[in-house]
């Protein structure tokens, strides 16, 4: 079945770039997301990669996918203490609406 | 442009009993699906609902139910409740033909089982 999987932890410097890495099962997933989850909030979508892409930005984000070893990652530049929060990654294969997978997510502590 | 709204914020139940939580989508959207996330662990699926029927459902018991009306709000009812119910009930709403590019979530339901 899919599985997705997250590292638990990160902590940076405000001003740092942080890395968040992901990986999963499911060879047939057509779609990849990151979102945010902030305490006692539901979770706020921050970008998705379709399979067929490798890299994907969106301001002080990036997203690399890496297809052949089912690995992705979200980079923040210029992390800001605003950013602390917990991150998961999702998956979700197939067309249109359909459930998503996801990790168990990264807690992010930006230290100023 | 409301997003997701899911009330109640917060419900304390009893082991054994029945609970209602609703959720009313974002505008536009007509696909609604259910997530219990327990804390400390990413959302798990329980179902989707899309013109007015189930259309996926996760690993959960049939004492988790749900219902979509035709102005595409829905519902999830559990019943029996048990402790290991305890969890933020999540709900997610995105359009059918495009639901590709992501959900936008509510604030969710915290259901505690004492």
């Amino acid at each position: 079945g899919e599985d997705v999987e997250q590292s638990l932890f990160l902590s940076v410097r405000e001003g740092d770039s942080s890395v968040i890495n992901c990986t999963y099962t499911d060879s047939s997933s057509t779609y990849l997301y990151w979102y945010k989850q902030e305490p006692g909030a539901g979770l706020q979508l921050l970008t998705y990669i379709f399979s067929n892409m490798d890299m994907k930005q969106d301001q002080r984000l990036t997203v690399l996918l890496n297809k052949k070893d089912k690995h992705l990652s979200l980079r923040i530049a210029d992390t800001q203490t605003g950013d602390s929060a917990i991150y998961f990654c999702a998956e979700r294969a197939g067309t249109n609406a359909g459930k998503s997978t996801f990790g168990d997510g990264t807690t992010l502590t930006v230290k100023p | 442009d409301a997003g997701v709204t899911q009330s109640p914020t917060h419900l304390i139940k009893t082991r054994g009993q029945q609970v209602t939580l609703r959720c009313s989508p974002k505008s536009g959207h007509d696909t609604v699906s259910w997530y219990q996330q327990a804390l400390g662990q990413g959302p798990q699926f329980i179902f989707q609902y899309y013109e007015e029927e189930e259309r996926q459902r996760g690993n959960f018991p049939d004492r988790f139910s749900g219902h979509q009306f035709p102005n595409y709000s829905s519902e999830l009812n559990v019943n029996a409740l048990l402790l290991g119910d305890s969890a933020l009930y999540l709900c997610a709403s995105s359009p059918r033909r495009a639901g590709f590019y992501g959900y936008t979530f509510g604030s969710g339901t915290r259901l505690t089982v004492v």
